[in-house]
C-alpha cells in the first residue's frame, strides 16, 4: 500500500468551528488530493496540489482551503464547518499526474451536528 | 463536458455468477481509464487500468476492455466471491489532466 496517513480518522464537530484535516505521505509523490465522497455522488474533487504552495480548486471547492507548505502534507481546512460539510474525506496522491492513477488513504469520516 | 456513467446498483449475485458492470464514458481526446474498488470501511484501491484504445486491464480475476468505438470500458469477472463485495468505480482521467473523474460507483454483493 501506499505510504498514506489521514488524520483523525473520524470527527465530530459543531456548525461553525474551524476544522483541519491532515494527510501525510511518504512516497515523495509530486502530486496530492483532498476528495469528498457522498451518496450517490462518487468522488468529487476539492483541491489539488501540484507541488509546494502550488495548489488549485476542484470541482466542489467552496467553503474548504487547503496548504502544503512540504512535499509530505497536505491540510483541508474548514474555516467554518457547515452541516453539508459532513461526508468522507479522501487523501490521494500520484506522481506524475498526467493520466496517471493516483493511489488513496483510508479515508476521515467528518460529522458536523 | 467530460462524464462517466455506470450502472446503478446494488447488483447481488450468487458466489460463482458472471459479472458484467457497465461503464460508459464522455470525453474528448484519448483518457486512460481505470477500475477502482472500494471493500467496506476503506480507501479506494486500483484494481485495473488501461491507457489506449483497445488495451484489456486485469487483476485478480476481473477485465475490461478499453473500446474507443463504444466509449465503453465494462468490467467483468467469470466467477465472483464473496470477498468480492464492494462497491466499484469507473474513473477516467483526461487527456493531459491531472484530475480523475469518477462514476457514481456500483455495490456489488455475493452472497454464498
Amino acid at each position: 500500500d501506499a505510504g498514506i496517513t489521514q488524520s483523525p480518522r473520524h470527527k465530530v464537530t459543531e456548525t461553525g468551528t474551524p476544522v483541519t484535516l491532515r494527510c501525510h505521505q511518504t512516497e515523495n509523490h509530486r502530486y496530492m488530493y483532498w476528495y469528498r465522497q457522498d451518496p450517490g455522488h462518487g468522488l468529487r474533487l476539492i483541491h489539488y496540489s501540484y507541488g509546494v504552495k502550488d495548489t488549485d480548486k476542484g470541482e466542489v471547492s467552496d467553503g474548504y482551503s487547503v496548504s502544503r507548505s512540504k512535499t509530505e502534507d497536505f491540510l483541508l481546512t474548514l474555516e467554518s464547518a457547515t452541516s453539508s460539510q459532513t461526508s468522507v474525506y479522501f487523501c490521494a496522491i500520484s506522481n506524475t499526474g498526467d493520466n496517471q492513477p493516483q493511489h488513496f488513504g483510508d479515508g476521515t469520516r467528518l460529522s458536523i451536528l | 463536458g467530460d462524464s462517466v456513467t455506470q450502472m446503478e446498483g446494488p447488483v447481488t449475485l450468487s458466489e460463482e455468477a458472471f459479472l458484467t458492470i457497465n461503464c460508459t464514458y464522455t470525453a474528448t481526446g484519448y483518457p486512460s481509464l481505470f477500475w477502482y474498488v472500494q471493500y467496506p470501511g476503506e480507501g479506494l484501491q486500483l484494481l485495473l487500468k488501461a491507457t489506449k484504445a483497445d488495451d484489456k486491464g486485469s487483476n485478480k480475476g476481473f477485465e475490461a476492455t478499453y473500446r474507443k468505438e463504444t466509449t465503453s470500458f465494462h468490467l467483468e469477472k467469470g466467477s465472483v466471491q464473496v470477498s468480492d463485495s464492494a462497491v466499484y468505480f469507473c474513473v477516467f482521467s483526461g487527456a493531459g489532466s491531472y484530475q480523475l473523474t469518477f462514476g457514481k460507483g456500483t455495490k456489488l454483493s455475493v452472497i454464498p
